[in-house]
């Protein structure tokens, strides 16, 4: 299984720009999230999601777009990009309704806004 | 509102000794769930360890074993045996419980470097 998979791995944009980070996940999740890592951070919620149509704000979501046309895909745009939001990104996914319930993460997105 | 608290930026541990990580939360939530997650310096999120509020016993996971106080509100990481592969930084989360894994939020980290 590829598990949750971002893409690009990395990537400079120019400020002002606009991007889509991309997310996907093969194991059926509902609930899906994207979190941004500052240096020496630790993550904070951006967007998140409970299922194909359903998002909800996070922590930190000025500047940033999400929707959820599918459950295995969640994709995060960057509307207007600036130096602010240079960070690494990661996506997240888990199922609901287990004891256990890990998020499992995708390897992050590394975003420099010059 | 959740808050996660590490007070511990940085940690040395000699190999194969205990390491003790320490963690406090605050929550309005009256069920949530507490995780440890282990990020290496290649930049991957590993989960290690999880604690239900409604757990009447620390949760053990091989060398891993969460010190759960409840009324102190503390999850502390117990890192038994040290390796030179646990050199890493340690971020403890929590979620409200209906969240199951979504909704994270983190605390600032502790990186820990052991010596061998």
């Amino acid at each position: 299984n590829a598990g949750v998979t971002q893409t690009p791995k990395f990537q400079v944009l120019k400020t002002g720009q606009s991007m889509t980070l991309q997310c996907a996940q093969d194991m059926n999740h509902e609930y899906m999230s994207w979190y941004r890592q500052d240096p020496g951070m630790g993550l904070r919620l951006i967007h998140y999601s409970v299922g194909a149509g359903i998002t909800d704000q996070g922590e930190v979501p000025n500047g940033y777009n999400v929707s959820r046309s599918t459950t295995e895909d969640f994709p995060l745009r960057l509307l207007s990009a600036a130096p602010s939001q240079t960070s690494v990104y990661f996506c997240a996914s888990s199922f609901p309704g287990a004891l256990n319930t890990e998020a499992f993460f995708g390897q992050g997105t590394r975003l420099t806004v010059v | 509102a959740q808050k996660i608290t590490q007070t511990q930026p940085g940690m040395f541990v000699q190999e194969k000794e205990a390491v003790t990580l320490d963690c406090t939360y605050d929550t309005s939530d009256q069920s949530y769930g507490l995780f440890w997650y282990k990020q290496p310096s290649s930049g991957e999120m590993i989960f290690l360890i999880y604690q239900g509020s409604y757990d009447e016993q620390n949760a053990t996971e091989g060398r891993y074993s969460l010190n759960f106080q409840k009324a102190r509100k503390s999850a502390n990481l117990v890192i038994s045996a040290s390796q030179l592969g646990d050199s890493a930084m340690y971020f403890c989360a929590m979620s409200p419980i209906k969240a199951a894994g979504n909704k994270l939020t983190f605390g600032g980290g502790t990186r820990v470097l052991v010596k061998p």
